[in-house]
């Protein structure tokens, strides 16, 4: 049952450009939509979230872009650092309904020096 | 914002031995949650805990596992007996109801 899908496994990038990750959700009900940074044995870090009734929010230089329509986020990192290169996961809530989040499998994004 | 910790940070034990994890809060939270991520695979939730009651669990969450906070300090999640397919890095986090929820460094868990 795969209600938050990252489709894309890896992405690779160079040091100063933008990076995008994609994440796609098939239940309309979510309504809050996170992202969250892991490296390797350690635990997934809180990046930047966005509710529903928002199609952007930014924090530095993190942008996340929600479109509602086409159940369809994304996450903006511009510049990228070789210190970003992690897996990134998305995840999704429904406010009021349970209180679990529902991840993707998550991106390995890799910032090339 | 200040998470949670975690101890042990790996745990080796034979299949049929039960396990004890436990997450440490940094501050007085009232809402926690486990989930696992198996390798290679999504993070799972597992269960969440408010104000020393289960609040929701998942359909992993069964009878061999249980949660409690003994002390009112330490929140912790028993296995009662592993099994082969319990190995997996488990998580605890801290939160407030469907808002963000800040995780811990995990605990490695390896079942022979």
């Amino acid at each position: 049952d795969q209600q938050v899908k990252q489709n894309s496994p890896s992405l690779s990038v160079q040091e100063g450009r933008i990076s995008i990750l994609n994440c796609d959700y098939t239940n309309s009900m979510f309504d809050y939509f996170l992202w969250y940074k892991k490296y390797p044995a350690e635990g997934p870090t809180f990046l930047i979230s966005i509710s529903s009734i928002k199609d952007k929010n930014e924090d530095g230089r993190f942008t996340v872009f929600l479109n509602k329509s086409a159940k369809h986020l994304s996450l903006h990192i511009v510049p990228s650092q070789p210190g970003d290169s992690a897996v990134y996961f998305c995840a999704a809530i429904r406010r009021g309904g349970s209180e679990k989040l529902v991840f993707g499998k998550g991106t390995k994004l890799t910032v090339n020096p | 914002e200040p998470e949670v910790t975690q101890t042990p940070s790996h745990q080796v034990t034979q299949m049929g031995q039960e396990v004890i994890l436990r997450c440490v809060p940094i501050s007085n939270h009232l809402y926690f949650y486990w989930y696992r991520q198996i390798l290679g695979q999504k993070v799972e939730f597992l269960v969440s805990f408010y104000n020393n009651e289960i609040s929701e669990k998942s359909e992993i969450f069964d009878d061999q596992f249980s949660v409690e906070r003994p002390d009112g300090s330490n929140f912790t999640l028993k296995i009662r007996s592993t099994k082969l397919e319990d190995s997996a890095m488990y998580f605890c986090a801290r939160g407030q109801a469907w808002e963000t929820q800040y995780f811990g460094p995990g605990t490695r868990l390896l079942v022979l």
